[in-house]
């Protein structure tokens, strides 16, 4: 079966700009998450979904990053306006339902310059 | 909140066998991952326990204790590729999440 797609697989923008990220989960999988992962640290979680809706966005910075998810299937993180301190690897990850593990995507490489 | 304790870096010699240990505490606990992540690629997943004791898969073993917080990965056998980051990770019912808390990551070399 096909794994979780992301692209674009690499970015370098400047501080203040804006940049949008894109993520298809596995096929039938009803939860959808997005994780930030800073050089030399675990995965951080950003958002989480349940089919189309927000189960938890508790550690999303809301002033600067969007995620939607609006028929269920693909989603996209946006940051508006980026800082530097988000130079990171967003990873995408999706499971059957959020009682299995969760498979993720190659991730993308955010360099905020 | 959740703390996730694991060491940063561990070197270990192929074919041997290495531990890597990590201690959590957190409320709500509903299960404790192993991920391996490869320079530059994402976390795969590795083992999966919610009950105490060694679940074994090929030359992977994870080992849980609920009551002391506390889990390992045993890595048998070691090769030249298991060279990689070993990452726990935490699910907490508390609050309805269900995601995962991640440790920092052991960075496991295997030397010839």
């Amino acid at each position: 079966e096909a794994g979780v797609a992301q692209s674009p697989r690499y970015k370098i923008i400047e501080k203040r700009q804006s940049v949008a990220f894109w993520c298809n989960p596995i096929s039938g999988h009803a939860t959808l998450y997005w994780y930030q992962q800073i050089l030399g640290q675990g995965p951080k979680l950003l958002i989480q979904f349940q089919n189309n809706g927000v189960v938890d966005d508790s550690q999303l910075p809301k002033d600067r990053f969007s995620a939607e998810r609006l028929k269920g299937v693909d989603s996209t993180l946006k940051i508006q306006p980026a800082k530097l301190e988000d130079s990171a690897v967003y990873l995408c990850a999706s499971s059957l339902d959020g009682g299995h593990h969760s498979y993720f995507g190659p991730g993308t490489r955010l360099t905020v310059t | 909140g959740q703390n996730i304790d694991q060491p940063t870096e561990m070197t270990a010699t192929e074919g041997a066998i290495v531990q890597i240990n990590c201690t959590y505490q957190t409320s709500g606990f509903n299960g404790l991952f192993w991920y391996q992540q490869h320079a530059g690629e994402a976390p795969t997943f590795l083992s999966y326990n919610v009950l105490d004791g060694l679940e074994e898969k090929g030359r992977f073993s994870s080992f849980l204790s609920r009551s002391k917080g506390y889990s390992y990965l045993l890595l048998k056998e070691l090769q030249m590729k298991d060279s990689a980051s070993y990452l726990c990770a935490v699910r907490s019912m508390d609050t309805g999440r269900r995601a995962l808390t991640f440790g920092s990551g052991t960075r496991l070399q295997v030397q010839p």
